[in-house]
């Protein structure tokens, strides 16, 4: 089945800086890889998604880039800000598995 | 935005013992999930429902798990004896369609701790 992993576990930047956040898949036919976002004391939320017939895709100070050859995918997050500190989690599915397979999770810290 | 409402926030119970994590999902959705969280680990899918069926299980949720949709807003979690290795951090999700790459709507969680 499919088997997602995610780097780094941890992130530290500066406000202003940008982060990126790593995730490699292994199941070839997975086709939809979301992003979700989990602040403290809250459930995961969908901040991007991207399909594997578009390489990129972007949204204000968050971009998911995709290379389906490599099966990797990656969140560029953009003059980063104190409020985007929070635990990113990436996702795969649409191969052997309908349901949703999460990475270990990316603890990011903005600091002012 | 609607959300999905979980409770309790935190459960600590004895091993054996039985718990049900409750969930009440967006109300007009008709897919319903369960996630848990193990400390460190991933979020890992449990099971998926459907018209009051389940649609789709994990190897995790073997026949000590089951779910229920008891009324028409409740979503429930039971575990009948509960092990150690079964402390977790437990989502409930929903959604509208069901699709794999539609956008899963999560609630907060349930800290589910077996001593």
């Amino acid at each position: 089945g499919e088997n997602v992993e995610q780097h780094p576990s941890t992130l530290s930047v500066q406000e202003g800086d940008s982060a990126v956040i790593k995730c490699t898949y292994s199941d070839s036919a997975s086709n939809y890889f979301p992003w979700y976002k989990q602040e403290l004391g809250k459930g995961p939320q969908l901040i991007i998604d991207i399909r594997s017939n578009v390489g990129e895709k972007k949204d204000q100070r968050i971009a998911v880039t995709l290379n389906k050859t490599a099966k990797h995918f990656s969140l560029h997050i953009t003059e980063t800000q104190p409020e985007d500190s929070a635990v990113y989690f990436c996702a795969a599915s649409g191969g052997s598995q309908g349901n949703l397979i999460f990475g270990k999770g990316t603890k990011l810290s903005v600091k002012p | 935005e609607p959300e999905v409402t979980q409770t309790p926030s935190h459960q600590v119970t004895q091993m054996g013992q039985e718990v049900i994590l409750r969930c009440v999902p967006i109300s007009n959705h008709l897919y319903f999930y369960w996630y848990r969280q193990i400390l460190g680990q991933k979020v890992e899918f449990l099971v998926s429902f459907y018209n009051n069926e389940i649609s789709e299980k994990s190897e995790i949720f073997d026949d000590q798990f089951s779910v229920e949709r008891p009324d028409g807003s409740n979503f429930t979690l039971k575990i009948r004896s509960t092990k150690l290795e079964d402390s977790a951090m437990y989502f409930c999700a929903s959604n509208g369609q069901g699709i794999y790459t539609e956008k899963l709507f999560f609630g907060s969680g349930t800290q589910l701790s077996v001593l």
